[in-house]
Formats: structure tokens, C-alpha cells, sequence
């Protein structure tokens, strides 16, 4: 079992509808890293949280470390929210362990 | 302010030849970390540096090495090339202000190695 699951693994979405990537980990960690990954293989940090919501523009990220869970929303999303979206967790200070990834493509 | 650098972006190596890659972070970063992504393992931790020592270390064989210098830039180096090393290579830096919870990882572009 992954430490750090992800669902779904692919998504395909309508201009504009609203999306819900999550993820699920087991180890014990005090905070979450959202990462993007366009084609070419670029990452952005997104967020990092540790504890309830975080908001940047049309994406949100909430977290529940009692649950071991959080999910990345988008709002009214666009073809260029298409890419590969990944959590992380550290492990023993800056060590990411990497979820598997969320592949997204918005159609217009 | 400069973001992090990677050089080379793209590398095609033989089997058994050995490798370095460098990465120069944010002005004022003291941590680099080093990550493998290949499409059967996704993304991998390396390892990680913070003012020259190697911190953490991944689940890689020795022949994966690195090093920091003072001025914070890292180099890693892989020796004896398989095949299975085809990949991109990322490195990101962090201020490390605050090892306990972690901060927010500055990702460079990455090199694409591809071993023939």
C-alpha cells in the first residue's frame, strides 16, 4: 500500500466545471505539499498546508490531519489547469514521499 | 529573483558512463533536494542537502552521489549508467527556516537523462 494514494489517477473535465482531486496518506506528518506539473515536466509549488483551507485564485486546498486527508479544488476550470497534479508529504524534515499523481485535462 | 537552474536540461549517455548534473538554487536557499521521475516510479526522493552534509538519503544505490558547496549549489553524480537511469532529474530548494514542518519546495526545470 502507497503511502500516499491519489484519486482519481485521470481526469477529464468540461470548461468550467468544478474539480476535486484527493488525497489520502498514512504516515505521520504536520504538513502537505500540492504540486503542479505541466507538460515538459516544469513543477509548481501550489500549497503547502498544515491544517484547514488555503485559497489562491480558483484553487483551494483543505486538509484534515485527523482524517490524514485533503483535497485540491479548482473553480470554474480552464484548458491551462490541464496537468499532472501531485501531493506530497514530508518525512523527516524536507523529504517528500510523492503521491502517484492526478493526470487533468480540461476540454473547452 | 533568479529561480532555480538546472544545467544540463538534456543528456544522452551510454551504459556505463557516469554522469553529473548540477543545480544552483534561490539566493539564499540553504536546502537542495534531488528527485528521480520516471513514468513506472513517479517521483522519488534522492536526497537532500542543507549547508554541505547530506541530511536525508532515498532508497537509491551508491552509485547515486551528490554533493553541496558553500555557495549552496549541488551536483549529483551517477556512476556506471543502466538503463533503468533514464529519467528527469529535478532539483528544488527550500530556505529551510523551519526543518520541523517543512517549507515550500522551489522545483528547477530538470534534466532529462536518457541512457542508450
Amino acid at each position: 500500500k502507497n503511502e500516499v494514494e491519489q484519486s482519481p489517477q485521470n481526469l477529464t473535465a468540461q470548461e468550467g466545471e468544478f474539480i476535486t482531486i484527493n488525497c489520502s496518506y498514512s504516515v505521520g506528518i504536520s504538513a502537505l505539499h500540492w504540486l503542479q506539473q505541466h507538460p515538459g515536466g516544469g513543477i509548481v509549488s501550489l500549497f503547502m498546508l498544515s491544517s484547514g483551507k488555503k485559497k489562491h485564485g480558483r484553487l483551494i486546498a483543505t486538509i484534515n490531519i485527523q482524517e490524514k486527508h485533503s483535497s485540491l479544488h479548482i473553480t470554474a476550470s480552464h484548458p491551462r489547469d490541464s496537468a499532472v497534479y501531485i501531493c506530497a508529504v514530508p518525512y523527516n524534515t524536507d523529504k517528500l514521499i510523492f503521491g502517484t499523481g492526478t493526470r487533468l485535462q480540461v476540454f473547452p | 529573483k533568479a529561480g532555480v537552474t538546472q544545467t544540463p536540461r538534456y543528456l544522452i549517455k551510454t551504459r556505463g558512463q557516469q554522469v553529473t548534473l548540477s543545480c544552483s538554487p534561490i539566493s539564499g536557499h540553504r536546502s537542495v533536494s534531488w528527485y528521480q521521475q520516471t513514468p513506472g516510479q513517479g517521483l522519488q526522493f534522492l536526497f537532500e542537502y542543507f549547508s554541505e552534509t547530506q541530511r536525508n538519503k532515498g532508497n537509491f544505490p551508491g552509485r547515486f552521489s551528490g554533493r553541496q558547496f558553500s555557495n549552496s549549489r549541488s551536483e549529483m553524480n551517477v556512476s556506471t549508467l543502466e538503463l533503468g537511469d533514464s529519467a528527469l532529474y529535478l532539483c528544488a530548494s527550500s530556505l529551510q527556516r523551519n526543518s520541523r514542518v517543512g517549507e515550500t519546495q522551489y522545483f528547477g526545470p530538470g534534466t532529462r537523462l536518457l541512457v542508450l
